[in-house]
């Protein structure tokens, strides 16, 4: 099925550890961007990337790092994980960066607690 | 700081009335205005957009009004069906980066 694919859907963490949150997409999208949820507050930008091999900051880009080595992946990394990065991890795609407003296409989330 | 703010949590609206869910922005350079639909344990479904050169976008039963004065937008849905009960998304843009309201909920009373 054509879509953003996010995995894994649920993560429990140490304080410290690092991780990756995998995104994947088959739509030939070249638009991707990493988005958190927390209670209480909207979406909020992390990263995003126009196109493979590039990369750029969003609102909350601190203690993550992405990049873009394909089209179709755009993994998360979390470099030493703390409590504040319990969160919902939202990717999302769309066709360019034009297009993004006439809507992205949202995987379904990965939910992670760091304990 | 919210830049894009939906100050309802929550509306009940009978079948076949109409919803209105409203949204307020404070950044004067968002030049698209987007609506999403949010299930639980799932990701943002697009719903409908809006340019700012615009003043209202109509999509069957879903129409969306900008007040760039006011710095309102807001999205009607006529008539109300149970099936449209969700969490509504509003997100605004400006370049590269869209910013999101914290939702509203929206129950269509059967």
């Amino acid at each position: 099925n054509a879509g953003v694919t996010q995995t894994p859907k649920f993560q429990v963490l140490k304080t410290g550890q690092s991780m990756t949150l995998q995104c994947a997409q088959d739509m030939n999208h070249e638009y991707m961007s990493w988005y958190r949820q927390d209670p209480g507050m909207g979406l909020r930008l992390i990263h995003y990337s126009v196109g493979a091999g590039i990369t750029d900051q969003g609102e909350v880009p601190n203690g993550y790092n992405v990049s873009r080595s394909t089209t179709e992946d755009f993994p998360l990394r979390l470099l030493s994980a703390a409590p504040s990065q319990t969160s919902v991890y939202f990717c999302a795609s769309s066709y360019s960066i034009s297009a993004i407003n006439y809507g992205y296409t949202f995987g379904s989330g990965t939910r992670l607690t760091v304990v | 700081d919210q830049q894009v703010k939906q100050n309802s949590p929550s509306l009940s609206v009978q079948e076949g009335r109409i919803s209105i869910l409203n949204c307020d922005y404070t950044n004067s350079m968002f030049d698209y205005f987007l609506w999403y639909k949010k299930y639980p344990a799932e990701g943002p479904t697009f719903l409908i957009s809006i340019s700012s050169i615009k003043d209202k976008n109509e999509d069957g039963r879903f129409t969306v009004f900008l007040n760039k004065s006011a710095k309102h937008l807001s999205l009607h849905i006529v008539p109300s069906q149970p099936g449209d009960s969700s969490v509504y998304l509003c997100a605004a843009s400006a370049g590269n980066q869209f910013y999101f309201g914290t939702g509203t909920s929206l129950t269509v009373i059967p």
